[in-house]
This record gives C-alpha cells, structure tokens and sequence, in this order.
C-alpha cells in the first residue's frame, strides 16, 4: 500500500533520448509535485498541480513536459535529454486545500543517468 | 541570498549528546516550516512542522520558529547513529503553494 510510487526506479539513457516517468499518489492528496535533486542533495521544485491543474512551473526548460491525467496522477516527460538533466527526480504529493501545514509525501525517486 | 540556508555541514557528534541544526529564511511571507530527514539513497521523511514561534516537542527531537529572525531551528537530544542523516529544512509560503528547501546539513552521529 505505498503512498507515493513512481516508475522507474532507475534510468540510464544517452543523450538526445526522450523519457517519461510516471507517478501514482494513494493518499487522496490534490496537489502533486515534482522535484530535482543535484548530486549535491539541493532539492528544487519543478512543476506543481493541484486538481489537474498547473499551479507552479519554475524555471525550467521547456523539453520537460508534465502531465496529470487526474488528480493521482502525475507524470514527467524529458525530450532530448541532456548530461545536465542527470540527476534523482522525486514526485511529492501533499493536500493543501486549507491547511498550511500539509507536508510534503515524497516518493521513492527516479535516478536519471544520461551518458 | 539564497532562500532557505542551512548550517554548512557536515555536523559530527558523539552519541548521546544534542545535535543542533540551524536554518534561516528571507521570505517573511512564510507561514509553514518542516524539517524532513533524507538517508542516503531515500526519500525525504518528514520528522516534525512548525508554525508558531516558539518551541515544538515530539519525543527527542525539538523545533523552534523565531519569525521575527526568520530563523527555525531543530535539536536532537540523546542522538544516536540512526539519527545519522541528511536533515532538510523547508519553507512553505502557502499563497506561492510551494515549499522551497535549504541545501541541507549531513549529521554523523558517531558511536
């Protein structure tokens, strides 16, 4: 009964490749994220979506694309992957409607290695 | 200036003895402060929030928000090697609807 799943686990791709990782949350939460962590364990917000709906798009390079299907699902697609794009994602899911407190539940991660 | 900063680690102690890990923030809009544990090779964990100034008790661990220094420590009391992990502080400016996190401090709680 996992919370936050997200597949794969592990990707190694080259460069110039397109990918999709896909995440399911269980927790009937409305908002879902996603985050990149560097090898220096900095973690940054990418996209955010609460009831299907785009809500925070950081700066990012447009070769990544979300999608949320319905509110459990979030999903990222990476086209023309880069050395620079290497790095662990980790989908979140949180219910904020109210509440300022809703942490964050993280899944497990996806390590992108691209050579 | 970054956003969220931490103390720079790594931060070594011996077991036993009370780790403290230290966080500031410039958004003074921020109304949410978590601290999440992150091992190597996990996920971060949430360990404890806090939202009014003051202190936080759960167990070993202790949190405290000064607002007006925007500042949120968490100390670990009686620490032990399990304790030995990656501890990230976050900020949460509920109308931004996102939490921004510090670069985090690694603890090493040595036997």
């Amino acid at each position: 009964d996992t919370a936050v799943s997200q597949t794969p686990k592990y990707l190694v791709t080259q460069m110039g490749n397109d990918k999709s990782i896909k995440c399911e949350q269980n927790l009937g939460h409305d908002t879902m994220y996603w985050y990149k962590q560097d090898s220096k364990k900095f973690l940054k917000i990418m996209f955010s979506y609460n009831n299907k709906e785009l809500i925070i798009n950081e700066t990012v390079p447009n070769r990544f694309s979300p999608k949320s299907p319905d509110k459990a699902h979030l999903n990222l697609h990476i086209n023309s992957l880069e050395l620079g794009d290497s790095a662990v994602y980790f989908c979140a899911s949180s219910q904020v409607g109210s509440s300022y407190n809703s942490p964050l539940h993280f899944g497990n991660g996806t390590r992108l290695t691209v050579t | 200036q970054k956003e969220v900063e931490q103390n720079s680690g790594p931060l070594s102690v011996p077991e036993g003895a009370i780790a403290s890990l230290n966080c500031t923030y410039s958004d003074r809009g921020s109304q949410s402060f978590f601290w999440y544990r992150q091992y190597s090779g996990k996920s971060p964990e949430l360990i404890m929030f806090i939202y009014s100034n003051g202190d936080k008790e759960d167990g070993r661990f202790t949190a405290q928000l000064n607002k007006a220094s925007q500042y949120v420590s968490l100390l670990i009391r009686d620490s032990q090697p399990s304790d030995s992990a990656t501890y990230l502080c976050a900020v949460k400016n509920t109308n931004a609807g996102k939490s921004t996190f510090g670069d985090g401090t690694t603890l090493t709680v040595k036997p």
